[in-house]
């Protein structure tokens, strides 16, 4: 089983300002990487796919980043929407696996 | 429009069943890839089955002997049919579309406990 790990656990960041999340694999996912968000109560939402893709709706604002291994999801002028949790998932090889999630919260 | 709408949930007894249901419009269940994921209470996602377009079907370790997965073309319907059921079972389970999870229902939490 690929084993997808986030850092950092929480991100304290103050409104307006940019964060980057990080996500890494335990072996090879190739870019088939995807981001999602989940405010509290709803259901996870898809922000981005195959590593840097924006999924339909999403705004320039969400980019990710990187192959292989190593990927980097970055929200630029965050907004009080936008602090939630973030999961990584790879979907290269079942099982299909997820991070444990990153809680993006208000500075 | 896409809409997922889960069924079935509810309060059962650790050795108990559950079936779910997931009834899908906006699309054909047939041809694509559709899922279950589940969520504990606090804590995050796990995928517990998928149904590929090609008739495939790939289960997590922790449901395999447990848990089908199933579905029916003529109700555009998924199914999860939840066996044996243990206490860290409980959670909410979404069905959602594709390999990548472009769409969620709303989800149905289970709750196993005596």
């Amino acid at each position: 089983e690929i084993v997808m790990t986030q850092s950092p656990a929480t991100l304290s960041v103050s409104p307006g300002e940019r964060a980057t999340l990080s996500c890494r694999a335990s072996q090879s996912v190739g870019s088939k990487l995807a981001w999602y968000l989940q405010r509290p109560g709803q259901a996870p939402r898809l922000l981005i796919y195959a590593g840097s893709t924006r999924a339909t709706d999403i705004p320039a604002k969400f980019s990710g980043g990187g192959s292989g291994t190593e990927f980097t999801l970055t929200i630029s002028s965050l907004q009080s929407e936008d602090f939630a949790v973030y999961y990584c998932q790879q979907y290269n090889k079942w099982p299909y696996t997820f991070g444990q999630g990153t809680k993006l919260e208000i500075k | 429009e896409v809409l997922l709408v889960e069924s079935g949930g509810g309060l059962v007894q650790p050795g108990g069943s559950l079936r779910l249901s997931c009834a899908a419009s906006g699309f054909a269940v047939g041809g694509n890839y559709v899922n279950w994921v589940r969520q504990a209470p606090g804590k995050g996602l796990e995928w517990v089955s998928l149904f590929s377009p090609d008739d495939s079907i790939y289960y997590v370790d922790a449901v395999k002997g447990r848990f089908t997965i199933s579905r029916d073309n003529s109700r555009n319907t998924l199914y999860l049919q939840m066996n044996s059921l243990r206490v860290e079972d409980t959670a909410v389970y979404y069905c959602a579309r594709g390999d990548i999870l472009t769409h969620w229902g709303q989800g149905t939490l289970v709750t196993v406990s005596s």
